[in-house]
């Protein structure tokens, strides 16, 4: 799997959009970019996923640049509640005995009232 | 209604013990998993049962030995704990071996004294 770098942490006021940066630039031509976050004391929970294509949902939306070799996880309206460590993670589909998700360092972003 | 649930909490216990660690989803999912996330917060995969058949086993000490009665469930017994078993373990499932959309527990805090 292609590897990634993340800024270790991010401050953003609240109600302002969170934009998270992820690099990855040997990612290869079937490999999926995952985001997760871990809010304090709380399992990680899945966010949202892309191959190339921007994608949005309920919580967030994702850009992908055109060469794929990073991308941004936009949450549109941060709350106090999305403070967490969020983690971008490159994953070819599963195969070849190969199934795991693995977790980097990741971000942590800080909401500021 | 939860969807990934594990018991108990919190398990304080001396080195030399044996101890269980219980997970349960009720999402019908297929996969199920078990991470270990240190003190340095780094989250790493451990196990992945798929229809209760061992498909991923990390290198992690024999001591460690995860057992699924059912698709439902998947249990993590560890024999004679040592200081360094002192994580958070958290378990996870997915609709299949090959989605990587995970829905995570919120984490059992083993403390190994």
């Amino acid at each position: 799997d292609a590897k990634t770098t993340q800024p270790p942490s991010m401050d953003c006021a609240e109600g302002r959009a969170a934009n998270l940066p992820c690099n990855h630039s040997t990612i290869s031509g079937n490999e999926y970019v995952y985001w997760y976050r871990q809010i304090h004391s709380q399992g990680p929970q899945y966010i949202i996923h892309g191959l190339k294509n921007n994608e949005t949902n309920e919580m967030a939306s994702l850009i992908i640049t055109e060469d794929r070799k990073s991308s941004t996880l936009i949450l549109p309206h941060a709350t106090l509640r999305d403070t967490a460590v969020y983690y971008c993670i490159v994953r070819a589909p599963a195969g070849a005995g190969s199934y795991q998700l693995t977790f980097g360092k990741g971000t942590k972003l800080s909401v500021i009232p | 209604d939860t969807a990934v649930s594990q018991t108990p909490k919190y398990l304080v216990t001396q080195m030399g013990n044996d101890k269980s660690i219980k997970c349960e989803q009720n999402l019908g999912h297929d996969t199920m998993y078990w991470y270990k996330q240190d003190s340095k917060k780094f989250l790493k995969i451990m196990f992945s049962y798929n229809n209760k058949e061992l498909i991923i086993n990390e290198t992690v000490p024999n001591r460690f030995s995860p057992k699924s009665p059912d698709k439902a469930h998947l249990n993590l017994h560890i024999n004679s704990l040592e200081l360094g078993d002192s994580a958070v373990y958290f378990c996870a499932s997915s609709q299949a071996i090959w989605n990587y959309e995970q829905y995570f527990g919120p984490g059992t805090r083993l403390t190994v004294t």
